[in-house]
């Protein structure tokens, strides 16, 4: 148990779906953040979250939206994915300070086809 | 450009030592990390070096050069369920977190 958990696990969706990624945090912390991770890959920051605001947002193309209701809660709606956009995602959380670890979620495994 | 290096991938026996090694070229420096990551799994925090030095934590250490833009994982008396991937990842000037590729480390019998 991570202290953030992430649903569903899995999904595989079509090019025309629209699919939503959850996470939650039990760990009283005030930033939140969405990883995606291909093999062989860095991680690859996509977007972050402090006390619900956006600060972050890497050039995610637009069929990848964020949502944060509130500080232990974030969400990732997908829409009109591409197949190159089959990866995991790993939601984390952290506290907002400079030597604060992350801690991550089990991830999503997307596949899109 | 930030850019981390790490072994793609390490192979070593149950109950040896190994390093794993991770150099980082980063506009400035605010701390590295380490995590470990099972298949399928949540990466999971390590290590934090931001002095140079080794911080030990059991089995496991981390070591780093600031100077040399260098820093080492080494695990001693290896497990089976020391079989993971390795992600070394240094914070820049900005406090955005610079990770690598990760290094698939497989132990043998």
């Amino acid at each position: 148990e991570t202290g953030v958990t992430q649903t569903p696990r899995h999904l595989v969706m079509g090019m025309t779906n629209k699919k939503s990624l959850k996470c939650e945090q039990h760990l009283g912390h005030n930033a939140m953040y969405w990883y995606k991770q291909s093999a062989k890959k860095p991680l690859e920051l996509m977007f972050v979250y402090n006390f619900k605001e956006q600060t972050e947002n890497n050039s995610v193309p637009s069929r990848f939206s964020p949502e944060c209701p509130n500080s232990s809660h974030l969400f990732l709606h997908l829409h009109t994915l591409q197949p190159e956009d089959s990866a995991l995602y790993l939601c984390a959380s952290s506290q907002e300070q400079e030597n604060s670890p992350l801690h991550f979620g089990n991830g999503t495994r997307l596949t899109v086809t | 450009g930030q850019n981390i290096d790490q072994p793609t991938e390490m192979t070593a026996t149950e109950g040896a030592i190994v390093q794993i090694n991770c150099t980082y070229q980063t506009s400035g420096f605010n701390g590295l990390f380490w995590y470990q990551q099972h298949a399928g799994e949540a990466p999971t925090f390590l290590s934090y070096n931001v002095l140079d030095g080794l911080e030990e934590k059991g089995r496991f250490s981390s070591f780093l050069s600031r100077s040399k833009g260098y820093s080492y994982l080494l695990l001693k008396e290896l497990q089976m369920k020391d079989s993971a991937s390795y992600l070394c990842a240094v914070r820049d000037s900005n406090y955005q977190l610079i990770w690598g590729a990760g290094t698939k480390l497989i132990i043998k019998p």
